[in-house]
């Protein structure tokens, strides 16, 4: 499957508040689920990946969690801070795992 | 250490015209990918090398678009001619391998078709 669909593809936070992003993807093979941050006219970049061996892993303020049998994973960040507002997009492989499908994004403010 | 490495950073053309775009990935990357990013949206695989061989092109526009990766380092996206609709941001990232390994963009070039 090519589809990786993200939500919600805008949300606002209060400082100090905790966001979470969700995406779903199609493919129950797939085995790999980076999380990027693009900063306004910037590059996006990893933050946090998740292979599918595990359920959750976290990095400081921010974690991603995996269910593998629903086929969605979220990231979440805590004690949110000016420095988050970005745009965060979720990635997952394609059939074959060829490439990597990105998600729409989602602008965190 | 140096990161992906693109060129120019902002590109205006008038429609018909042709452009290029440079990528230099990270030493030792052997994989290699051009993304299309429109506005407000996720990036958009065009083409993945594998060393110098173009391993997934399927979603580039082949009538006017064209790559290349001369010795498996540097990387070359070429349009011509370009249209309005190819208005966007054109980034090249690099990785050490093909699958589940991190991927590290470049800064992008944006290009806008007037």
């Amino acid at each position: 499957g090519e589809n990786v669909e993200q939500h919600p593809s805008t949300l606002s936070v209060q400082e100090g508040d905790s966001a979470v992003i969700k995406c779903t993807y199609s493919d129950s093979a797939s085995n790999y689920f980076p999380w990027y941050k693009q900063e306004l006219g910037k590059r996006p970049q990893l933050i946090i990946d998740i292979r599918s061996n595990v359920g959750e892993k976290k990095d400081q303020r921010i974690a991603v969690t995996l269910n593998k049998t629903a086929k969605h994973f979220s990231l979440h960040i805590t004690e949110t801070q000016p420095e988050d507002s970005a745009v965060y997009f979720c990635a997952a492989p394609n059939t074959g795992f060829q490439k990597l499908v990105f998600g729409t994004g989602t602008r965190l403010l | 250490e140096a990161g992906v490495v693109q060129s120019p950073r902002y590109k205006i053309i008038e429609k018909k015209q042709p452009v290029a775009f440079w990528c230099n990935p990270i030493s030792g990357h052997n994989t290699l990918y051009w993304y299309r990013q429109n506005l407000g949206q996720g990036p958009e695989l065009l083409i993945r090398y594998e060393n110098e061989e173009a391993v997934d092109d399927s979603q580039l526009p082949k009538d006017r678009f064209s790559a290349e990766r001369l010795k498996g380092v540097d990387s070359t996206l070429k349009i011509q001619p370009a249209e309005l609709g190819d208005s966007a941001v054109y980034l090249c990232a690099s990785s050490l391998g093909p699958r589940d390994t991190e991927a590290f963009f470049g800064q992008g070039t944006r290009l806008t078709v007037v």
